[in-house]
């Protein structure tokens, strides 16, 4: 089955700064990746999603890459502030009419002012 | 607004007895999917529905049963639940379109169990 690893599993940055969190998966087939962000005690939230014949894609300050051929994929975002500060979580998925979504372990971001 | 319900958000079990949570949904989507997820992990998927076609994660414990009868609605039962059981159950939705790429899942605010 599909593996995602992800890291770093922890991050801190000052308020201004950009971070950078990097995935790679196992699964030649997966062609959806979706970035989620995760307070402390709520739902994950869909953040920014890529799929398979993308191979960038931004809004606002976060952006997403894809490398098919490397089976990594990037969350970017800049100019970070204290609200960005959470568990962010990358996930890969294979269409097949509907698909189960495999996690990356997390990373928490903190964002100090 | 279209949405993921769960009810409730706080449960507190005793070792041992039964309980069930629940999910609904307005998004009127054909998947459904119960999560566990415990402190500073990843989700876990325990089950997930294509409509009422139910599919069991193989390592998803005998304990945990589901439902689901109809497209709104979706429980999940833990039959006897233990200590180890303790943690945020989080529903999500997706449209499921046959044929068509991967779709985004939508998550629920979650049940957080405690077990006693």
């Amino acid at each position: 089955g599909e593996n995602v690893e992800q890291h770093p599993s922890t991050l801190s940055v000052q308020e201004g700064d950009s971070a950078v969190i990097k995935c790679t998966y196992s699964d030649s087939a997966s062609n959806y990746f979706p970035w989620y962000k995760q307070e402390l005690g709520k739902r994950p939230q869909l953040i920014i999603d890529i799929r398979s014949n993308v191979g960038e894609k931004k809004d606002q300050r976060i952006a997403v890459t894809l490398n098919k051929t490397a089976k990594h994929f990037s969350l970017h975002i800049t100019e970070t502030q204290p609200e960005d500060s959470a568990v962010y979580f990358c996930a890969a998925s294979k269409g097949s009419g509907y698909s189960t979504l495999t996690f990356g372990k997390g990373t928490m971001l903190l964002v100090s002012p | 607004d279209a949405m993921v319900i769960q009810n409730p958000r706080y449960q507190v079990t005793q070792f041992g007895k039964p309980v069930t949570l629940s999910c609904s949904q307005t998004l009127n989507h054909n998947v459904m999917y119960w999560y566990q997820q415990k402190s500073s992990q990843a989700p876990k998927l325990l089950f997930h529905y294509y409509d009422k076609d139910f599919n069991n994660e193989a390592d998803t414990p005998d304990n945990f049963q589901s439902r689901r009868p109809n497209t709104s609605f979706c429980f999940l039962d833990i039959r006897s639940p233990g200590l180890g059981d303790a943690a945020m159950y989080l529903c999500a939705t997706s449209r499921g379109i046959s044929g068509g790429a991967s779709e985004t899942q939508y998550f629920g605010p979650g049940t957080r169990l405690l077990v006693l």
